[in-house]
C-alpha cells in the first residue's frame, strides 16, 4: 500500500539536543497528524494540523502543515530520554473519519 | 476512559492455522478501523467500519481475511489459513465518526501475530 516519505529514518542525539523530522507525499493532503509509538503499543495522537501553513505547538514538540499540503514536519526541542520511540506521520486525503496513509517513522534514540 | 482493547496481545501459531483477534473500542465510537503493522512500517489500514457496516476494506485480503463487527461494538479480525507473510502486529483504532471535525483515530495496543 501507499506511504508517505519520512525522513530521517532514525536519528541518535544526545539529551538536550533538538530534533526535526519531515514527511513529503506527491498528493495532497488536508490534514496531517503525527503519532508516537513506543515498543509494544499502539500509535499515540500527538498533533493534528488541518490547515495548509498551520504550525501546532504541544509541549515541546512543533509541528507544521506544509502551505503546499504535500509536507509535514516536526520539531523536538530539548530532548529527554523519554522522547525515544518511532515516530510516525499521517495524512488523510478526505474528511475526518477516513483511512489515514502513513510514513514508515522515524525512529529516535536519545542518549543521557 | 478506557482506552481500545484488543486482545490476544500475542499470538504464535503454526502456517494454515486459523487465527482471531478481538478488538474493543472506546465507548461511543461509531468508527472502527484495523490495521496491518509490517516491521520497520507504518500502520497500513485493512478495513473501516462504520457501525455496523464495512464502508472500506478495498485492502482486505479477502481469500483468507475476514472482519465482522456485529451490535457495532466489538469486532472480531480472522485469518483462515494464515501464512508466513502474515506475521505482523494488527492494530485496531476508533473514532467518533465519519466527518466529525477534529474526530481523530485512537490506537489500541496491537496483536503481534507470529507465524511459524
Amino acid at each position: 500500500g501507499q506511504q508517505l516519505n519520512q525522513s530521517p529514518q532514525s536519528m541518535f542525539i544526545q539529551e538536550g539536543e533538538d530534533v526535526s523530522m519531515n514527511c513529503t507525499s506527491s498528493s495532497i493532503f488536508n490534514t496531517w497528524l503525527w503519532y508516537k509509538q513506543d515498543p509494544g503499543e499502539g500509535p499515540v495522537l500527538l498533533i493534528a494540523l488541518y490547515k495548509a501553513g498551520e504550525l501546532t505547538s504541544n509541549g515541546r514538540l512543533t509541528a507544521q502543515f506544509g502551505i503546499t499540503r504535500k509536507d509535514s514536519f516536526l520539531n523536538i526541542s530539548a530532548s529527554i530520554p523519554s522522547d525515544v520511540g518511532i515516530y510516525f506521520c499521517a495524512g488523510r486525503r478526505y474528511q475526518a473519519g477516513t483511512a489515514l496513509i502513513f510514513g514508515k517513522g522515524t525512529t529516535l534514540s536519545v542518549s543521557s | 476512559e478506557a482506552g481500545v482493547v484488543q486482545s490476544p496481545r500475542y499470538k504464535i501459531i503454526e502456517k494454515k492455522q486459523p487465527v482471531a483477534f478481538w478488538c474493543n473500542p472506546i465507548s461511543g465510537h461509531n468508527t472502527l478501523y484495523w490495521y496491518l503493522q509490517n516491521l520497520g512500517q507504518g500502520p497500513e489500514l485493512l478495513i473501516r467500519y462504520e457501525n455496523e457496516e464495512a464502508v472500506d476494506d478495498s485492502q482486505l485480503p479477502k481469500d483468507r481475511f475476514s472482519a465482522e463487527r456485529l451490535k457495532g461494538v466489538d469486532s472480531t479480525l480472522k485469518i483462515q489459513p494464515a501464512e508466513l507473510g502474515d506475521s505482523a502486529v494488527y492494530l485496531c483504532a476508533s473514532s467518533l465518526g465519519t466527518g466529525v471535525p477534529g474526530n481523530e483515530q485512537f490506537f489500541g495496543p496491537g496483536t503481534r501475530l507470529t507465524v511459524l
